[in-house]
């Protein structure tokens, strides 16, 4: 199964509101999961089964989707949110993960 | 709190050979799913293996399928890598990672492989 991320890099300022889209080459119901990685660290899981927040992950995170299609949602953009975002699908082998999407400093 | 300690990762000519290990301490570390991800240079992530709890199932990407080999040892807290046959394009931090049916709830700090002459 193929995902695709899009945008593969955006510039945003603090406090804008980011979107960002998984889509799978096939169906994967809602076996998928968004992790946050910044530069030299390693990635950490951010949302699984495609809309829950993992422990601890604050609140202005959010996804959804099912099927084909999902997204990732910062409601308000923070400093400490600048870093690539993955998607990844759990719904069969090779779990694959999306490209990736930079979110930079506007 | 989980902790994952990768360790065994260094520079080996194309055709060599390595074993990474990766330490597990703050959970039962027999009750989970392990997996190994690998990050290339500048690169995406890309998973690479998946063993289960009691090592009773395994499953490999193809690129590394029939040269990696997975295990573990819940005796020691301990998962490993044998990296066989390796080629230049294996170059890439590899990462363990609490996981595999699961989301990957914990990831290692990585360490790197580089395969060169």
């Amino acid at each position: 199964i193929q995902l695709t991320q899009s945008p593969s890099s955006l510039s945003a300022s603090v406090g804008d509101r980011v979107t960002i889209t998984c889509r799978a080459s096939q169906g994967i119901s809602s076996y998928l999961a968004w992790y946050q990685q910044k530069p030299g660290k390693a990635p950490k899981l951010l949302i699984y089964a495609a809309s829950t927040l993992q422990s601890g992950v604050p609140s202005r995170f959010s996804g959804s989707g099912s099927g084909t299609d999902f997204t990732l949602t910062i409601s308000s953009l923070q400093p400490e949110d600048f870093a690539t975002y993955y998607c990844q699908q759990l719904n069969s082998y090779p779990r694959t993960f999306g490209q990736g999407t930079k979110v930079e400093i506007k | 709190q989980v902790q994952l300690v990768e360790s065994g990762g260094g520079l080996v000519k194309p055709g060599g050979s390595l074993r990474l290990s990766c330490a597990a301490s703050g959970f039962t570390f027999s009750d989970y799913y392990m997996s190994w991800i690998r990050q290339a240079p500048g690169k995406g992530l890309e998973w690479v293996s998946y063993i289960s709890s009691s090592s009773s199932y395994t499953n490999y990407a193809d690129s590394v399928k029939g040269r990696f080999t997975i295990s573990r040892d819940n005796a020691k807290n301990s998962l490993y890598l044998q990296m066989n046959s390796l080629r230049a394009e294996d170059t890439a931090v590899y990462y363990c990672a609490r996981g595999g049916e699961l989301p990957l709830l914990d990831w290692g700090q990585g360490t790197l492989v580089t395969v060169s002459s």
